[in-house]
């Protein structure tokens, strides 16, 4: 069955970029939305936004202006940027697959904005 | 962009009670785009119900959803002691995707 693992630095600079990917083993990434999702315990669950197969992508408008979602179909992942990160981005970062909603996601990774 | 709001905050039942519970939306949910999640403390959270109603794979019939339009509820028939967890409901049927503040089953 198909699998999510996310991956990347847990701990960032203010003002530098966030960078996670998500590796989804199990099956191809060439079809369904890709999406990331990430939770704070002040904010709770926060939907990041999302990238097709086809590519097309659709982002949160409170995050538009800093984030891009793309995905690589060779390497059967698809990743997350966010750029001029603060301690407001520090949060679990989850992706997750949507077929009949968000029916399948990674363990989460623990992303810490330093200063 | 639609807020849900969820209720109660916390519920505190025993096994074998039925659980109800409440998400309200601030403007009519797109064909029922509704879901339900449960999470455990440390885990990602898990898709219970989608479509408002539909039960997702291999979640077990003691979980049902219900609801249309700004209101819509999770009904657990028969507690198990696995059920004790949070609750999370979420639109999917317009952007940006929302996600309730959550409701917390615990054992009473």
């Amino acid at each position: 069955q198909m699998q999510l693992q996310e991956s990347g630095p847990g701990l960032v600079k203010s003002s530098e970029t966030l960078s996670l990917t998500c590796t989804v083993s199990g099956g191809s990434i060439s079809s369904y939305y890709w999406n990331w999702i990430r939770q704070t315990p002040g904010k709770g669950l926060e939907w990041i936004g999302y990238v097709y197969y086809s590519g097309t992508t659709n982002y949160n408008p409170s995050l538009k202006s800093r984030v891009t979602i793309s995905l690589d179909t060779s390497k059967n992942h698809f990743s997350l940027r966010l750029s001029s990160v603060t301690a407001a981005d520090t949060a679990i970062y989850y992706c997750a697959r949507q077929l009949r909603s968000l029916d399948i996601w990674g363990q989460g990774t623990m992303v810490t904005v330093s200063s | 962009e639609i807020v849900l709001t969820q209720s109660p905050g916390t519920l505190s039942l025993s096994p074998g009670e039925r659980a109800t519970l409440s998400c309200r939306a601030s403007q009519s949910v797109s064909s029922s785009y509704l879901a339900w999640y449960q999470q455990k403390r440390g885990q990602a959270p898990r898709l219970l119900i989608y479509g408002a109603s539909s039960r997702a794979t291999g979640i077990p019939d003691r979980f049902s959803g219900s609801g249309s339009g700004t209101d819509f509820t999770l009904t657990i028939s028969r507690l198990e002691p696995e059920d004790f967890a949070v609750y999370y409901c979420q639109q999917y049927g317009s952007s940006p995707y929302t996600f309730g503040q959550g409701t917390k089953l615990e054992i009473k």
